[in-house]
């Protein structure tokens, strides 16, 4: 069964440093999102992308969030300037929605980001 | 805005038993409802989806029911086994571009 890559499983970085969060969403997939789980806590929407732009971001992706699809396949999350609060579960998802939103949302395993 | 309960967030039940899983939600204007499973470590397994029109979704021994004007929803999971133990998350979506909403999840635990 086609599945979500992400890549690394887990990312140690200092705070104030730059990450890359890499995605390979399923092949035929339109809609691709960002979601993240502070350990504990509730699974929370970043972003959705779709049509090479932004189709949503919610409060916690400001400025020091950026998303990119560099070539057909790869999904990026790109943290500028890493804090101490960004350290969480950084899961990517993508669904097929063709013709209806009423499609499932395929997630990737996650990455574990901790910043130190 | 949105907000998703699941209760409870914990139950133990011994192999065999059915049970039940419940998930509220305060704004009915949802586009859908998915079920997911979550793994320790792991990512999320969507289980069931039940677009804003529709009552239930049936899958195996698993069986879902919305009601959307009272915010509800539940899982039902029949004849639960232990590989059934897990992280069940209930989500809704609101928006057309897709933002999906989850609760807390509820920790099931199938004992041999």
């Amino acid at each position: 069964e086609p599945e979500v890559t992400q890549t690394p499983s887990h990312q140690v970085t200092q705070m104030g440093q730059e990450v890359i969060l890499r995605c390979v969403p399923i092949s035929n997939h339109l809609y691709f999102y960002w979601y993240r789980q502070i350990l504990g806590q509730k699974v929370e929407f970043l972003v959705s992308f779709y049509n090479n732009e932004i189709s949503e971001k919610s409060e916690i992706f400001d400025d020091q969030f950026s998303v990119e699809r560099p070539d057909g396949s790869n999904f990026t999350l790109k943290i500028r300037s890493t804090k101490l609060e960004d350290s969480a579960m950084y899961f990517c998802a993508s669904s097929r929605r063709r013709d209806s939103i009423n499609e499932k949302l395929f997630f990737g395993s996650g990455t574990q980001l901790s910043v130190l | 805005k949105q907000e998703v309960t699941q209760i409870p967030a914990a139950l133990s039940v011994p192999e065999g038993e059915n049970l039940v899983l419940n998930c509220s939600f305060t704004d009915s204007a949802i586009y859908n409802l998915q079920w997911f499973r979550q793994d320790p470590g792991k990512g999320l397994t969507s289980l069931l989806l039940i677009q804003s029109s529709q009552r239930e979704q049936t899958s195996g021994r698993l069986n879902a029911s919305l009601d959307k004007s009272s915010g509800r929803s539940t899982l039902y999971i029949a004849a639960s086994q232990p590989g059934d133990s897990a992280t069940y998350l209930c989500a809704v979506t609101n928006t057309n571009a897709g933002k999906s909403t989850f609760g807390d999840g509820t920790t099931l635990t199938v004992k041999p």
